[in-house]
């Protein structure tokens, strides 16, 4: 069965530190590029960041930039997200994604909700 | 980066209508487009990709059309299942952008 599972999503004080994961399965993880994409409560969709399948070509939306960090273990079949410096507006669901051959995201993690709040 | 502007951001409509939602680039994307469907508190799934091919299992009632900057998402007769926020997404730039998103409302 095809799957992404995120976690660490949690509580974070303005100016913290998270990391979250996500455990891939049923699907030849390294072959693949994979994506972070974010969604504030009540807004759209917004890509965060990107990592091509060996690692080795990573983007990042403006927004977060310099803050958070992308990278991915293939033998573990794990994608992370490094996220610094956390401001109220990174506040949303936190889904990973997979890539697919067609371009398109098939493959969707359940998300994990990043709260920052004193 | 390219901006991508989606119209109307929200239609009321009944079951059995015909809907269409556009999406609009800021500059020439050619194909690389893609349409998602999402449900509240759910992550979303793919409809369409390359601007008009049906994602596998999908029901052939979506169908999608355009190039370059220009596309449109059509539910040709609305079902109860179809209420829900679509998004475009292009896939031209390497970090992947999104439409504000549509919501479909019950009439």
């Amino acid at each position: 069965q095809v799957q992404l599972v995120e976690s660490g999503g949690g509580v974070v004080q303005p100016g913290g530190s998270l990391r979250l994961s996500c455990a891939a399965s049923g699907f030849t993880f390294s072959t693949y590029d994979m994506h972070w994409v974010r969604q504030a409560p009540g807004k759209g969709l917004e890509g965060v960041a990107c990592i091509r399948s060996q690692g080795n070509i990573i983007y990042y939306a403006d927004s977060v930039q310099g803050r958070f960090t992308i990278s991915r273990d293939n033998s573990k079949k794990t994608l992370y997200l490094q996220m610094n410096s956390l401001r109220a507006e990174d506040m949303a669901v936190y889904y990973c994604a997979k890539e697919d051959k067609t371009h398109a995201f098939d493959v969707w993690g359940q998300g994990t909700m990043v709260t920052v709040s004193s | 980066d390219i901006q991508m502007t989606q119209s109307p951001s929200s239609l009321s409509a009944s079951v059995g209508d015909r809907v269409t939602i556009t999406c609009r680039a800021s500059q020439s994307i050619s194909s690389y487009l893609n349409w998602y469907q999402q449900k509240p508190g759910k992550a979303p799934e793919v409809l369409i990709y390359a601007a008009s091919s049906l994602q596998s299992g999908v029901p052939s009632r979506f169908s999608g059309s355009g190039s370059g900057t220009d596309f449109t998402l059509t539910i040709s007769s609305l079902q109860p299942e179809d209420f829900a926020t679509y998004y475009c997404q292009q896939t031209y730039s390497a970090l992947l952008t999104f439409g504000g998103g549509t919501k479909v409302e019950i009439k």
